[in-house]
């Protein structure tokens, strides 16, 4: 099964700040890979598939990039309702699975 | 509105079985493979399970295969996961989720882009 790595699994930065994180795979995922928010008592939500499609509705100030087995989401001025924990999910086959997540907190 | 609300959780012993469902409303269910997916008290995101459009096709994440069931019913619009020999570590919320699919370069591509709000396992004696 493909493991998911994500990184850092928690950081701290202020509103306005541009943020990175990095999810990385155990083997080749193309460019199928997931990026999801949730946000505290809330299920989660999409943002981004197949590695850099922007879902329908979701702020242009989200992007992801990457193929193979390093992918990078990147939130380019960080707002107040973007405090919350970002997953990435393989979906290479059809056994699916999700990084252990990496929570955005306020500086 | 595209809506999935689960229902079914609640407290039960280990080793115990319980049934979650998952009713969906606001597209056509058959036309969509669907997943269930859970989150264990202050952890992360699990995947437990998929179907896909017709019901043909089952997968399953390791530490549940042999106990959990996912199957669905088109006339019902619902989605089900039945599970057996119930642990400690399978106390968790459940998600049921839509999946998308798409084709690129002639490999499938799948995404979850409608989610219910949960519905919470508790497994405790």
């Amino acid at each position: 099964d493909t493991q998911m790595t994500q990184s850092p699994s928690s950081l701290s930065a202020s509103v306005g700040d541009r943020v990175t994180i990095t999810c990385r795979a155990s083997q080749s995922i193309s460019s199928y890979l997931n990026w999801y928010q949730q946000r505290p008592g809330k299920a989660p939500k999409l943002l981004i598939y197949a590695a850099s499609s922007l879902q329908f509705g979701v702020p242009s100030r989200f992007s992801g990039s990457g193929s193979g087995t390093d992918f990078t989401l990147t939130i380019s001025s960080l707002q107040p309702e973007d405090f919350a924990t970002y997953y990435c999910q393989q979906s290479d086959s059809t056994l699916w699975t999700f990084g252990q997540g990496t929570k955005v907190e306020i500086k | 509105e595209v809506q999935l609300v689960e229902s079914g959780g609640g407290l039960v012993q280990p080793g115990g079985s319980l049934r979650l469902a998952c009713a969906a409303s606001g597209f056509t269910f058959s036309r969509y493979w669907m997943t269930w997916v859970r989150q264990a008290p202050g952890k992360g995101l699990e995947w437990v399970a998929n179907i896909n459009k017709d019901g043909s096709e089952k997968n399953y994440v390791d530490s549940v295969k042999g106990r959990f069931t996912i199957s669905r019913d088109i006339a019902q619009n619902s989605l089900y996961l039945q599970m057996s020999s119930l642990r400690a570590d399978d106390t968790a919320v459940f998600y049921c989720a839509r999946v998308r699919t798409g084709i690129r370069g002639g490999d499938y591509y799948y995404y979850l882009d409608v989610w219910g709000k949960g519905t919470t396992v508790t497994v405790s004696s």
